[in-house]
């Protein structure tokens, strides 16, 4: 079983529509989980930073994190034609040599305006 | 210029070429990484220096060495590839090794090994 698991889709939605992406996750020891955002030709950029389980709200975007089903989403509200990007999870645990990021694939979003 | 940078953006080279990737970050940062990005796969680990020193090194093929004068710049010397190694390789900075809460990216330098 992979480490983190992303459904690399792609995934098409109208202008408008929430946006729902979700990532898997093996290892119990990973606290801290992030949402990275990748526009064509670009390097990945910080979108959320959660630690632990619980919701985390920026504007239009909602993290998640369920600790307990060792899964977590990022819901994107009102989406926009310039949400159009790949989408990457990734988390890590803490302290010592665990630092170290774990990415799923990433999940290629268009919205259709 | 602001954030991390990288030069070139694009790379075309032979298999017997020798060639370097630079990265600067203008963030005052004191971590920096080297990640390769192939198609399909994860983000892949490849080197990271924290305060100049080298901390890690993610089973990486000799055929790629890396570089930090200062916590600055970052170097990624290449030479002998292999058609395989045709990826976009990211540098990123954070402000120390432990915090991945303040992870960087820059835009990457797009290879391709003929």
């Amino acid at each position: 079983q992979k480490e983190v698991e992303q459904d690399p889709g792609p995934l098409s939605v109208p202008e408008g529509a929430i946006v729902s992406l979700n990532c898997t996750y093996s290892n119990s020891a990973f606290q801290y989980f992030m949402w990275y955002r990748q526009y064509s030709r670009k390097g990945p950029e910080l979108l959320m930073y959660t630690y632990s389980s619980g919701n985390k709200e920026d504007g239009r975007f909602t993290a998640q994190v369920d600790k307990s089903s060792k899964y977590i989403s990022l819901f994107i509200r009102d989406s926009q034609p310039s949400d159009s990007a790949t989408y990457l999870c990734a988390m890590s645990a803490s302290g010592g040599s665990n630092y170290k990021l774990t990415f799923g694939k990433g999940t290629l979003l268009t919205v259709n305006p | 210029e602001t954030g991390v940078t990288q030069t070139p953006r694009h790379l075309v080279m032979g298999m017997t070429n020798k060639k370097s990737l630079k990265c600067e970050q203008h963030l005052g940062h004191n971590a920096m990484y080297w990640y390769k990005q192939s198609a399909k796969k994860p983000l892949e680990l490849m080197f990271v220096y924290n305060f100049k020193e080298q901390t890690e090194n993610n089973s990486v093929p000799s055929r790629f060495s890396p570089e930090c004068p200062n916590s600055s710049h970052l170097f990624l010397h290449l030479h002998t590839l292999q058609p395989e190694d045709s990826a976009l390789y990211l540098c990123a900075s954070s402000l120390d090794r432990g915090r991945t809460d303040t992870q960087y990216f820059g835009p990457g330098t797009r290879l391709t090994v003929l």
